[in-house]
């Protein structure tokens, strides 16, 4: 079965450039959620997207922006980076239905800013 | 999350059983989600539990949860060492994303 691909899997950067993860969500699922996970803790929601439109928004740094485009991948922008920006950045989808809302995330995106 | 505490660490023998326990705060989370994180690897759905049921079992996994005590619990049976991994409890506050605690790292040892 297709699961959600996230690229580029490593990515290194020095401070104060930009980058940008990608996100292809499972067919046919309509939200794509983007979650920032540090050493040692937790995932934090950034920020949701529902039908190409922002549905949620979490923890997100003004520095970073994100969009879903027509063909439903999403993109994560992020600029000036800083060296606490260094984490795993996941991207999960989901299929809204009655009952429970499961997410499938991606293998994530390991961003290391130098 | 701040939200949903879990314990940091828990050790167990291979054939045992685990018992990772989690406390969310948010009464209006319809579902409460168990995932599972391996070294290096994205998240892996585990199982889930109606907020209206007290139990769920799913092979060798055991979901109870207490809604009145906002508790729940996951227990893992016969543990074997490829279980070894961190354990996240997730809450669905807005119904949507999922608000995740700290994590539970468990150790399987031989």
């Amino acid at each position: 079965a297709a699961g959600v691909i996230q690229s580029p899997r490593h990515l290194i950067k020095e401070k104060r450039e930009t980058a940008t993860l990608k996100c292809y969500p499972i067919p046919r699922h309509d939200t794509v959620y983007w979650y920032q996970q540090g050493p040692g803790q937790d995932p934090q929601f950034l920020i949701s997207f529902y039908e190409k439109m922002q549905s949620d928004k979490g923890s997100i740094p003004d520095r970073f922006s994100a969009q879903q485009f027509s063909d439903y991948h999403s993109e994560l922008n992020m600029s000036s980076l800083e060296l606490g920006d260094s984490a795993l950045y996941f991207c999960a989808s989901s299929r809204t239905a009655t009952g429970a809302n499961v997410l499938t995330f991606g293998a994530g995106s390991r961003l290391t800013v130098l | 999350g701040e939200d949903v505490e879990q314990s940091l660490f828990l050790s167990v023998r291979e054939g045992d059983s685990s018992v990772i326990n989690c406390t969310y705060t948010d009464s209006s989370s319809t579902y409460l989600y168990w995932y599972k994180q391996e070294p290096g690897a994205g998240l892996q759905l585990l199982t889930y539990i109606f907020s209206n049921m007290d139990m769920k079992q799913d092979q060798r996994l055991t979901v109870l949860l207490n809604k009145k005590d906002k508790h729940l619990s996951l227990r893992i049976a016969d543990t074997q060492t490829g279980d070894s991994a961190i354990y996240f409890c997730a809450e669905s506050p807005s119904g949507y994303a999922l608000n995740f605690g700290k994590g539970t790292s468990l150790l399987v040892t031989p």
